[in-house]
């Protein structure tokens, strides 16, 4: 299997402008989930979904962010507008689900900001 | 709150040396433990552990889950200069799988 799938791998915008992430879970995985990284802050889980539905979004940190999962191979990650606070790597993760925890995380989007 | 412990936050040894991560838990229905191994990239899945007392080995990597104590220990012998990294010791709640993740430790293997 190739792993979960990120793109674009780096990302560089100007502030107000609309990014959108992309991840391909593993096929087969029932959860799908987006994190945040940053040194001053670690990993931060912004929200999962089971079965292409939002279970948690709670770590969403405002209205200028939101994700979809319309299909059990695909999700997005959408920032708008963006702002330079909002640099960080941004990792998609999933995992099997059925008593199997373990997350399997992708190659993170390095977005930059200016 | 449910949180993760993890000591030391940093720890700096020499090629050959043994090391003990330690990471403590408090997290309501918890379902099991993790270990990750971060290097300049993504988070890489190390172990899993669900049982008391059970030990999981991988080369010279072990770990042990005590839930008596809420607690785990990651131990690495024999250290080498590709083990420097970031370990995350993560907690599992729920029926959804929600991870707590520790600080980290931050382990540096000079040579």
């Amino acid at each position: 299997d190739a792993g979960v799938i990120q793109s674009p791998r780096h990302e560089v915008t100007e502030m107000g402008q609309e990014v959108t992430l992309r991840c391909k879970p593993i096929s087969g995985h029932d959860y799908l989930f987006w994190y945040r990284q940053t040194m001053m802050r670690g990993l931060e889980l912004l929200i999962y979904f089971n079965n292409n539905v939002p279970i948690d979004d709670s770590g969403m940190p405002e209205d200028r962010f939101s994700a979809k999962m319309p299909n059990a191979s695909f999700s997005t990650l959408k920032i708008q507008p963006s702002e330079p606070r909002d640099s960080a790597v941004y990792f998609c993760a999933s995992s099997p689900g059925q008593g199997r925890y373990e997350q399997y995380f992708g190659p993170g989007t390095r977005l930059t900001v200016t | 709150e449910d949180k993760v412990v993890q000591s030391p936050l940093s720890l700096v040894v020499h090629e050959g040396d043994t090391v003990t991560l330690n990471c403590s838990y408090e997290v309501t229905n918890f379902r099991s433990l993790l270990w990750y191994k971060q290097e300049k990239k993504a988070p890489t899945f190390l172990f899993m552990l669900t049982s008391s007392g059970i030990e999981k080995k991988s080369g010279r990597l072990s770990s042990i889950l005590d839930k008596k104590e809420l607690s785990s220990i990651l131990n690495i012998t024999a250290t080498q200069t590709g083990d420097s990294a970031i370990y995350l010791c993560v907690a599992v709640s729920g029926n959804t799988g929600k991870l707590i993740f520790g600080q980290g430790t931050t382990l540096q293997v000079k040579p």
